[in-house]
C-alpha cells in the first residue's frame, strides 16, 4: 500500500516567507510526528498528534512554527517568516495507535531559507 | 544528558564481515522502546529493528540483530555478512513512557561504509 507522502520535496524560499509542508500519512495510522533533521545531524522532534487529543508541541523551537492536521488524516507544518537556521530536511512519519508501532517516515521536504 | 548517544561517527567493514554499531540511552522510566534506523544517502528512513525494555529475548530481524544490555544501558546494532548496500547512517532511538508523547529521541548517527 501506499506510503507517508510529503510535498514538496524541495522548497527554497527567501528569509522572512513563510512556507507550508504537507504530509500525508499512511492510511488508518492514527499517530503522525513531525522531525526536523540539519544538515548530517540526527533528527529532532517538532511536534506529534494522536487521533483527536491535543498535539504534543514541546518540540516546536519557537512560535514561528505551527502545525494542524486536519480530519485526523493530512498534516500541515508552518513555518513563518523564515529564517536561515530553518533551512534542515523535515520529516514526516505516522504510527498506528498504541503499543511500540514503528514509524513509518515520509521522504522528507528540503527546505533551504536563502 | 544526552538520551541516545552514538559514540562512532564513522565506522568502516569489510563486506561479508559482521560489523557492530554502539548505541547508549539514558532513562529513568521504566517502560521504553529502542529502535535502529536506516538512512541510504537517498534519505528516506528505514526501519530495522525494535526491542522493548521489557522484553527477555535481543531483536533479531535477519541480518540485524540487536545486543540489548539492560543494566549497561546499551543497544547494540549488530550486522551479519556486510553488504555493499548496508552503506548508509545509522540512527539509534528511543521512545520512553506507555503514555503521552510517543516521538522518538535520535542519536547524532553513525556512517558506516561497507568495503568490498
Amino acid at each position: 500500500g501506499a506510503g507517508v507522502s510529503q510535498s514538496p520535496s524541495n522548497k527554497v524560499t527567501e528569509k522572512g516567507k513563510d512556507v507550508e509542508l504537507r504530509c500525508d500519512p499512511i492510511s488508518g495510522h492514527t499517530a503522525l510526528y513531525w522531525y526536523r533533521q540539519s544538515l548530517g545531524q540526527g533528527l529532532e522532534f517538532l511536534i506529534y498528534f494522536q487521533g483527536n487529543s491535543a498535539p504534543d508541541k514541546s518540540g516546536l523551537p519557537s512560535d514561528r512554527f505551527s502545525a494542524e492536521r486536519t480530519g485526523g488524516s493530512v498534516s500541515t507544518l508552518t513555518i513563518q517568516r523564515t529564517q536561515q537556521e530553518d533551512s534542515a530536511v523535515y520529516l514526516c512519519a505516522s504510527s498506528q495507535a498504541g503499543g511500540d508501532n514503528e514509524q513509518f517516515f515520509g521522504p522528507g521536504t528540503r527546505l533551504t531559507v536563502l | 544528558a544526552q538520551k541516545i548517544t552514538q559514540t562512532q561517527p564513522g565506522m568502516f567493514v569489510q563486506e561479508k564481515e559482521a560489523v557492530t554499531l554502539d548505541c547508549t540511552y539514558d532513562t529513568s522510566d521504566p517502560s521504553y522502546g529502542l529502535f535502529w534506523y536506516k538512512q541510504p544517502s537517498s534519505g528516506e528512513m528505514i526501519f530495522l529493528i525494535y526491542q522493548g525494555s521489557y522484553d527477555q529475548q535481543n531483536a533479531t530481524e535477519g541480518r540485524y540483530s540487536l545486543n540489548f544490555q539492560k543494566a549497561r544501558k546499551s543497544a547494540n546494532l549488530v550486522i551479519s555478512a556486510s553488504q555493499l548496500g548496508d552503506s548508509a547512517m545509522y540512527f539509534c532511538a528511543m521512545r520512553e513512557g506507555q503514555g503521552g508523547r510517543r516521538a522518538l529521541t535520535f542519536g547524532s548517527g553513525t556512517r558506516l561504509q561497507v568495503q568490498p
